[in-house]
């Protein structure tokens, strides 16, 4: 059972490169999340999704989209990076029905020059 | 989203309990608080949440004031390995479910 896996673990950009973030879970859950970690900063919602093919913006969804074509899948695309898109991007996901849990991802560091 | 006050650090002797507060004055009735914390280079981790009772897991306690403006989050035995940033939030019992972090609490854990 791995969880929720995110890939590429690093990557390095230049400025107007697009990419994009998977995140994969395995546990059939239907809601799950992007969030970016600035250094010394808490988490910020970039966006999320409560079930396959819907989206929603969370608190920094410019530069950003995000695709849900598979329940278990959700993307994060970068369309032309930005220097101020260089952080940690963690993904996370939930079960419909209410726990306290949400389960994260290790982490994707990204490095825009 | 109502917001969540907590201290920016804290230190600890190790096998000592901890209590780390946190203050969240604006709750609504119906907001959960959760707390996670997230370990160096770690994803963050569910500690423990509640909604008007104390609770209790195998990780910590978590007391909740009367008025539930208030909150803390108890670790019995302070290990090396509860050296982490801690983060008290508080979610809406809405569909969403998303969680807005603030900066957290970072627990130093002394030898």
């Amino acid at each position: 059972n791995a969880g929720v896996t995110q890939t590429p673990k690093f990557r390095v950009l230049k400025t107007g490169q697009s990419m994009t973030l998977l995140c994969a879970q395995d546990m059939n859950h239907e809601y799950m999340y992007w969030y970016r970690q600035d250094p010394g900063m808490g988490l910020r919602l970039i966006h999320y999704s409560v079930g396959e093919g819907t989206t929603a913006k969370g608190e920094v969804p410019d530069g950003y989209n995000v695709s849900r074509l598979k329940k278990q899948n959700f993307l994060l695309g970068l369309e032309s990076a930005a220097p101020s898109q260089t952080s940690v991007y963690f993904c996370a996901s939930r079960w419909v029905q209410y726990t306290g849990e949400l389960f994260f991802g290790e982490g994707s560091r990204l490095t825009v020059l | 989203d109502a917001k969540t006050t907590q201290p920016n650090s804290m230190e600890s002797n190790e096998e000592e309990p901890v209590h780390l507060p946190c203050n969240h004055s604006t709750i609504s009735g119906t907001d959960y608080i959760h707390w996670y914390r997230q370990l160096p280079s770690q994803g963050p981790e569910y500690v423990i949440h509640g909604l008007t009772s104390n609770v209790n897991n195998r990780m910590a306690s978590l007391a909740i004031a009367e008025d539930r403006k208030s909150s803390t989050l108890i670790l019995h035995r302070a290990t090396l390995r509860d050296a982490a940033v801690y983060y008290c939030i508080l979610r809406d019992s809405g569909n969403t479910g998303k969680l807005i972090f603030g900066q957290g609490t970072t627990l130093q854990v002394k030898p």
